[in-house]
């Protein structure tokens, strides 16, 4: 298995609700990333785990909050989001951190295209 | 402040021919350098990744180039198709845990 899946690949919510995006592999890869990209712009780094742990928070606000459950999976639990927040949001994984071998591969998965009303 | 710029953002070329892409950055002090395709609407696909200690990668009819002492990549595109058209994204990894990535460059290929 050399994919990364995502899911919901569409979600739609209102600035009150709480959602969540997951993020799947299995391909032993031991840091996971979320990234957000906007319309026509690059992807923005969100969060970085290494080994299960959390290594980077680029100053996300607390409204995205993230977990790693186990070395498979990433989830990024939403709440009282604002209408700005509406992107395309990307998880991705690697062998090791970049800073680790630097040897390393993403792979991204399709993302989560997500609407706030 | 450690930075990627791709230009042209973006580029029309007919069907057949042969094309570079462009990639600086600002600081030479790189581990590597990963190119991207984009499709709308869709995630990254990693197209060529190149060692700080390497000059090019291919693979098909793609090669990558990196002249770090100049802050500068290429990606070479050979007899082009319309199913290259996509946003090409290249990212450096400055060796701080996480990529930066360029603004990307928009091909079309005309058939």
């Amino acid at each position: 298995d050399t994919e990364v899946t995502q899911t919901p690949k569409h979600l739609v919510m209102g600035m009150t609700n709480k959602k969540s995006l997951k993020c799947e592999q299995h391909m032993g890869h031991r840091a996971m990333y979320w990234y957000k990209q906007k319309a026509k712009k690059p992807p923005e780094l969100m969060f970085v785990y290494s080994y299960e742990k959390l290594s980077i928070n680029e100053s996300v606000p607390s409204r995205f909050s993230p977990e790693c459950p186990n070395s498979s999976l990433l989830n990024l639990h939403l709440h009282a989001l604002q209408p700005e927040d509406s992107a395309l949001y990307l998880c991705a994984s690697s062998q090791d951190t970049p800073r680790g071998s630097g040897a390393n591969v993403l792979t991204f998965g399709a993302g989560s295209r997500l609407t706030v009303l | 402040k450690q930075e990627v710029t791709q230009i042209p953002a973006a580029l029309s070329v007919p069907e057949g021919e042969n094309l570079v892409l462009n990639c600086s950055f600002t600081d030479s002090a790189i581990y590597n350098l990963q190119w991207f395709r984009q499709d709308p609407g869709k995630g990254l696909t990693s197209l060529l990744l190149i060692q700080s200690s390497q000059r090019e990668q291919t693979s098909g009819r793609l090669n990558a180039s990196l002249d770090k002492s100049s802050g500068r990549s290429t990606l070479y595109i050979a007899a082009s198709q319309p199913g290259d058209s996509a946003t090409y994204l290249c990212a450096v990894n400055f060796g701080n845990e996480k990529l930066t990535f360029g603004t990307g460059t928009r091909l079309t290929i005309i058939p």
